[in-house]
C-alpha cells in the first residue's frame, strides 16, 4: 500500500516559469510532510516541510501548500531555473520511530 | 552545518568480499540511518539507530550489518553480497528518531558495485 504517491513521474518547465509538484497521501495520522530533492549521484537534500497545523510554509523560491482534507501538498517553485533540475521526493513520517515514507519521485527538467 | 560524511564515495566489491561503509555526522543527532536507493526509485530503508541502539532493520539480509560505535558514527559491513545489492548507499541523521526534529539530513552516498 503506497501510502504517499507522486503521480508525475516528470514534469518540463520552461525557465522562469513556476513549477508546481503534487504529491497525495492516503493516511489521515501523516502529520509532517517533507520535500527532497535528489540530484544523481547524490544523496536527497532537505528542501522544506510543513506541519499540518498550517497549509503554507514558504522558504524563498519555494512554498509548499497543504490541503489537509483533499490530503494533497504541492511544492511551488517560482521562477524556475535550469539548476532546479532534479528528482523531487515528497514524505511523511511514519508514527514508528523516524521511519520516512517517501513518494516514488518526480523529476523536473527546467529548460533554459 | 548540516553535513553528513560518508566513505568510500564507490566500492566495487565481489561476491567473496567482506568491506565496510562508514557515515559520520557532527550535528549532535541522536538517530542515524541507512538507506538503499535504486536508480530512479526513492530512497529504501534499512536500518535505524536511535541513540546508538538498532531500532529499525526493515527485514534486511543478513549479509548487511550494521554497527553504530557512538553518536557520531554509523557503519554497515559488507559480507557476502550479491550482484543485485549493487546500488547507492545512503546515510542519513535527524535531530532524533522519535517525536520532533523529523528532518533527515543524508550524505552524498556510497555507490557499490557487486561483481
Amino acid at each position: 500500500d503506497q501510502q504517499v504517491k507522486q503521480n508525475s513521474p516528470s514534469l518540463s518547465v520552461q525557465e522562469g516559469r513556476i513549477s508546481i509538484l503534487n504529491c497525495d497521501y492516503t493516511n489521515s495520522m501523516f502529520d509532517y510532510f517533507l520535500w527532497y530533492k535528489k540530484y544523481p549521484a547524490e544523496g536527497p537534500t532537505f528542501l522544506i516541510s510543513i506541519s499540518s497545523i498550517k497549509d503554507k510554509n514558504e522558504d524563498g523560491r519555494f512554498t509548499v501548500f497543504l490541503n489537509k482534507s483533499a490530503k494533497h501538498l504541492s511544492l511551488h517553485i517560482v521562477p524556475s531555473q535550469p539548476g532546479d533540475s532534479a528528482v523531487y521526493f515528497c514524505a511523511a513520517p511514519h508514527n514508528q520511530g523516524g521511519k520516512l515514507i517517501f513518494g516514488q519521485g518526480t523529476e523536473l527538467s527546467v529548460k533554459p | 552545518d548540516t553535513e553528513v560524511t560518508q566513505t568510500p564515495k564507490h566500492l566495487v566489491m565481489g561476491m567473496t568480499n567482506k568491506k565496510s561503509l562508514k557515515c559520520e555526522q557532527h550535528m549532535g543527532h541522536r538517530a542515524m540511518y541507512w538507506y538503499k536507493q535504486k536508480a530512479k526509485k526513492p530512497p529504501e530503508l534499512m536500518f535505524v539507530y536511535s541513540y546508538e541502539k538498532l531500532s529499525i532493520n526493515e527485514s534486511v539480509p543478513s549479509r548487511f550489518s550494521p554497527e553504530c560505535p557512538n553518536s557520531s558514527l554509523l557503519n554497515l559491513h559488507l559480507h557476502a553480497l550479491q550482484p543485485e545489492d549493487s546500488a547507492l548507499y545512503l546515510c542519513a541523521s535527524s535531530q532524533e528518531g522519535t517525536g520532533g526534529g523529523y528532518e533527515q539530513y543524508f550524505g552524498p552516498g556510497t555507490r557499490l558495485t557487486v561483481t
